[in-house]
Formats: structure tokens, sequence, C-alpha cells
């Protein structure tokens, strides 16, 4: 069974950098069927697709943040992570790393998420 | 303002049925993108339901079933139990804007 879990920070300051590592097992990233993905839920809001990579290093990302955001694969760690800089009290939100399938656009399996705000 | 639309609220009493719609347009449902819906519980990471249309990924209950036509999606429950009373998400892909996975607004079903 496969499982994510997410970690760093719960508290950044305004304009600083977000930086969280999802942390795959069970499985390997290195497989060449899946998408690591980010997405983000914003408290009482609806979900927000951050961007993706692939084992290979290659990445896609959401328009509307792809100048902030940066994802990055170790596929010796079986980790993958995010960072999203000059971030405001808009970023705060619960962030989810999750499992893409390849030739679609479904996550199967989830991390449980975790909460971080911006804040002084 | 999502761009996948779906209403913010539905409700329906146990062993009922309800439906959960999701309308897109011409550059993400309409052109042809699949669709798939994921159940968040209060609290929890959101769960895949439905994906590529129509399809339950094994443990689903065959209550729930999806359908897509033209630039919009809906989600079936049937029999409704307590239990499904949760948030539901639409997913697609847009291709404007550099292209996108894109999601609904979310609707809140309450189970009367």
């Amino acid at each position: 069974q496969v499982q994510l879990q997410e970690s760093g920070p719960g508290l950044v300051k305004p304009s600083q950098t977000l930086s969280l590592t999802c942390t795959v097992s069970g499985g390997s990233i290195s497989s060449s069927d899946y998408y690591w993905t980010w997405i983000r839920q914003p408290p009482g809001k609806g979900l927000e697709w951050i961007g993706y990579i692939y084992y290979s290093g290659s990445t896609s990302y959401n328009p509307s943040l792809k100048s902030r955001v940066t994802i990055s694969v170790d596929t010796s760690k079986n980790q993958f992570s995010l960072k999203l800089n000059s971030v405001t009290a808009a970023d705060t939100a619960v962030y989810y790393c999750a499992r893409g399938q390849l030739g679609s656009t479904h996550c199967d399996y989830w991390g449980q998420g975790t909460l971080v705000t911006v804040s002084s | 303002q999502s761009v996948l639309t779906q209403p913010p609220s539905v409700s329906g009493a146990p062993g009922q049925r309800v439906t959960i719609s999701c309308t897109g347009s011409s550059s993400n449902i309409g052109a042809g993108y699949d669709v798939h819906w994921y159940q968040q519980l209060p609290g929890t990471a959101p769960k895949l339901l439905i994906y590529v249309n129509i399809n339950r990924p094994s443990g689903v209950p065959d209550r729930f079933s999806g359908a897509k036509s033209g630039t919009s999606a809906s989600l079936a429950i049937t029999g409704l139990q307590a239990e499904d009373e949760a948030d539901y998400y639409c997913q697609s892909y847009d291709s404007s804007l550099s292209g996108s996975w894109v999601f609904g607004g979310g609707t809140k079903l309450t189970v009367l």
C-alpha cells in the first residue's frame, strides 16, 4: 500500500519561502507510471493544483503560481519537494502531496495534508 | 471563481438519490478531457471516488457513479447513507493558459 507523508514548517513569515517534503513509502518514486503532485486547500475553500514532477525531473506548474514554484525530486530518498517563494497570507493552506497517474490527471493516493500558515 | 462550476450544496434523505453537476467549457470538459471525482470527509484528505469519467477504484461502492456529456459531468449517489455526508470535488484538465489541472469549487452534501 502506497503512503505519502508531508513534512515541513507549519509557520512561515511573509515574503519568505515555504518548503515542504513528501516522503513516499510502499512504492518507488522512480516508477514511470506516475506523476508526483502538490495540491493545496486554503481553510474553508476548495482545492488548487500547484504542480507535479515526473521521476525524470520534468515538471508542470499551475500558470498562476509558476513564477514562484519549484518542485524537485530526490529518487535516492524516495522524496519530492515543494518550494514556494515570496509567500503572503493568501498562501495559507493545507498542502497535500499526491500520486498522479501517467496519461491521466487523477490522483489515487494522497498524503494526510499539512497546514502551513503564513504570518509574522 | 473556479474553472469548473459545481453547486455549493445538495441534500437528500437517507435512501434517496442525489446528483452533483460539474459544468465546464470548450477548453476543458467540452474538449474531451476526462473528469474525476473526489470525496472529502471533514478534516481528512480527498479520496478518489470516480476516475476517467465513469470508473470506480477498488473499494468504492457501486452506489457512486459518474457520467459525462458535452461540457458537463455529473456524480450520482444512490441509496444515500449518513456516511456520505462530505464535500465532493470534480477535476479535469484545461487547455487554456498553458494547460492546468483544474478543480470545481466543491459541493457540500448534507444527508437529512
